[in-house]
């Protein structure tokens, strides 16, 4: 079982819609869970970052953690084609100072 | 305030020899972390370092070193290049625990021919 899983897409979603991009992981001990935007040729860009059980949104994002289920997922809202990339879903694991154990990335398209 | 600075940006180096990458954080942060992006194998950690000290290394051969300084800036190296070792190099950047954000800085990517 990989440590953190995703699928890897591509998830197409129309213009205005909301894309729901999900993430499971293995280690019940993780602490922090990031989500990154990469577009081809590019680093990642950090979108959201969450620690606490629950829902935290940032305009047209939000983020949801379950540590019970061992689940996290990204909204985007008002999904727009600006927003097809692939999108990285990370986690701090168990005393694992800073180190990020990622997911393989799911593409998403937004098409007009 | 600026971000996450790696130099250089693009690299062609021949297969046997050695390379050295360079990282600077966001000012005041105090952790560097280093990883390897590839197609095939994705993005994975290679070591962290936090006030020059090397705090977790991930899978990867003794080939692969790095540092810190006193002024968080961190370099890695790469000796006896193989063919494999081309990838996207990235350094990332926090503050100091692990409940805040981590920050990627541009990347280094590395030609092995």
């Amino acid at each position: 079982q990989k440590e953190v899983e995703q699928n890897s897409g591509p998830l197409s979603v129309p213009e205005g819609a909301i894309a729901s991009l999900n993430c499971t992981y293995s280690d019940r001990g993780s602490q922090s869970f990031f989500w990154y935007r990469q577009y081809s040729g590019k680093s990642p860009e950090l979108i959201m970052f969450i620690y606490s059980n629950g829902d935290k949104e940032d305009g047209r994002f939000t983020a949801q953690l379950n540590k019970a289920s061992q689940y996290v997922s990204l909204l985007i809202r008002d999904s727009q084609p600006s927003d097809s990339a692939t999108y990285l879903c990370a986690v701090n694991v168990a005393g694992g100072y800073n180190k990020l154990i990622f997911g393989a990335g799911t593409r998403l398209a937004v098409h007009p | 305030k600026a971000g996450v600075t790696q130099t250089p940006r693009y690299l062609i180096k021949t297969r046997g020899q050695q390379v050295t990458l360079s990282c600077s954080p966001i000012s005041g942060h105090r952790s560097v972390s280093w990883y390897q992006q590839t197609p095939g194998q994705g993005l994975q950690f290679l070591f962290e370092y936090f006030s020059e000290t090397q705090r977790n290394k991930g899978n990867f051969p003794g080939r692969f070193s790095g540092r810190q300084f006193s002024n968080s800036r961190s370099e890695m190296n790469v000796s006896t290049l193989e063919l494999g070792d081309s990838a996207l190099y990235l350094c990332a950047s926090r503050y100091m625990t692990s409940s805040e954000e981590t920050y990627f800085g541009p990347g280094t990517r590395l030609t092995v021919t």
